[in-house]
């Protein structure tokens, strides 16, 4: 099974709202990945978590806050966000190292 | 030197025909190159991938060529079909002990008409 699951698949947000985006994964693998899509565009990283522990934070506004709870679980925490952070959000994992990375189908997300 | 330069940015075909996609890249430290297919509204999916020792792979209708003197991978669509129209990035990974880090090229749109 080379599943990753993400909720939820839409998102609109205010401003001034707090959510959180979740991503799961059950095949065991040991790094986790936050990607932001944009149309047209190919994703950009964002954080990358290894071992449960950040090792690559891409230099993202504070705004955005990862959280790994486990080695199957990825939370990425939205506060005071802005319209231009409206975007495709994918999570991907992968065994570590440089092997293959296996992406969610994503939260669609609106900032209003 | 850590991008990955990918042409055409768009691409038509005909049914059966052999749409092809180029990267290049420059960092010589690059050691996996991986395909991935995404359909509007959907994640990435990997679609094939090969690594510096291997000059081609194949698997069903797709093929990557690889090129390391001229540091240069493309993918060949064989008998292409109209649910081959996606849009297709490559990229390229640098090995370290964080977790691989992906460089992906702009992307190609593939439209393959009936």
């Amino acid at each position: 099974d080379t599943e990753v699951t993400q909720t939820p698949k839409h998102l609109v947000m205010g401003m001034t709202n707090k959510k959180s985006l979740k991503c799961e994964q059950h095949m065991g693998h040991r790094a986790m990945y936050w990607y932001k899509q944009k149309a047209k565009k190919p994703p950009e990283l964002m954080f990358v978590y290894s071992y449960e522990k950040l090792s690559i934070n891409e230099s993202v506004p504070s705004r955005f806050s990862p959280e790994c709870p486990n080695s199957s679980l990825l939370n990425l925490h939205l506060h005071a966000l802005q319209p231009e952070d409206s975007a495709l959000y994918l999570c991907a994992s992968s065994t570590g190292g440089f092997d293959t990375q296996y992406f969610g189908p994503g939260t669609r997300l609106t900032v209003l | 030197q850590q991008q990955v330069k990918q042409s055409p940015q768009s691409l038509i075909v005909q049914k059966g025909g052999i749409p092809i996609i180029n990267c290049a890249y420059e960092n010589t430290a690059f050691d996996y190159f991986p395909w991935y297919q995404q359909f509007p509204g959907k994640g990435p999916a990997l679609l094939i991938a090969i690594r510096p020792d291997v000059s081609e792979k194949k698997e069903g209708r797709f093929t990557i060529s690889f090129n390391k003197s001229a540091k240069q991978f493309s993918l060949h669509i064989m008998d292409s079909q109209p649910g081959d129209s996606a849009t297709y990035f490559c990229a390229a990974s640098i090995e370290n002990n964080q977790g691989g880090k992906l460089i992906f090229g702009q992307g190609t749109e593939l439209s393959v008409k009936p």
